[in-house]
């Protein structure tokens, strides 16, 4: 199957420090790429749509300004996290799907972000 | 909007079977069944899906009532390393839906006992 990376797998910064987490699709192109969030104990909550070449699309209650998404190329989304916070501490995963197919969509392993 | 109702939490002993029952008595004529897994601190992993007929691959079987209102995920022999959350969503295929997110319920969690 197709194999969608995420970078860094696990992050511990000071709050009000910006972090970049990065979402590549390694053996495919995808033009849109999605971000979840996941608290606890919780289940997956889409944050946003990413899109290349474009704005990316927020969920109600998402913050854009506060995360900002890049999606520059047909492999590779960012999520950064700006002026990170105690309660932005959370696993944050991102996925995608092979263009222009009908293929499942793909999960990256996540990465945990814990704000100090 | 959860579109399925799955028990919080199961147990089952390891080399037995594991029967993980969803309920989506709402779920129309073109929609899947899909199921996927979340093992802890790790991304959501594709396990089956169909529309009625059973289906069966390398990993689970998939069990569709007739009128489609309930399905049981059939993990022939658990094994310690099936413990994770699973998911049971509803949803049309790739082919209908396009380029559109997963939305997660709470799923299952399945904790394998040795």
């Amino acid at each position: 199957g197709a194999v969608v990376s995420q970078h860094p797998s696990r992050v511990i910064c000071k709050s009000g420090t910006s972090v970049k987490i990065e979402c590549r699709s390694l053996d495919f192109q995808a033009t849109t790429m999605f971000w979840y969030r996941q608290f606890p104990k919780q289940s997956l909550m889409l944050m946003a749509t990413s899109n290349e070449g474009s704005k990316a699309t927020y969920e109600q209650g998402v913050e854009k300004d506060k995360f900002l998404i890049n999606h520059a190329s047909l492999t590779l989304s960012t999520l950064t996290v700006t002026s990170a916070h105690p309660e932005d501490s959370s696993f944050y995963i991102c996925s995608a799907r092979r263009i222009a197919t009908n293929e499942k969509l793909f999960f990256g392993s996540g990465t945990q972000l814990s704000v100090l | 909007d959860a579109k399925t109702t799955q028990p919080t939490s199961m147990d089952c002993a390891e080399g037995r079977a594991a029967n993980l029952p969803c309920n989506h008595s709402t779920i129309s004529g073109n929609e899947y069944v899909y199921w996927y897994r979340q093992i802890h601190s790790q991304g959501p992993q594709y396990i089956i899906h169909g529309l009625k007929n059973n289906e069966t691959n390398e990993m689970a079987s998939l069990i569709i009532t007739e009128d489609r209102k309930s399905s049981t995920l059939i993990l022939p022999h658990a094994t310690l390393r099936d413990t994770a959350v699973y998911y049971c969503i509803v949803r049309l295929p790739e082919s209908y839906s396009g380029n559109t997110p997963l939305v997660f319920g709470k799923g299952t969690r399945l904790s394998v006992i040795a």
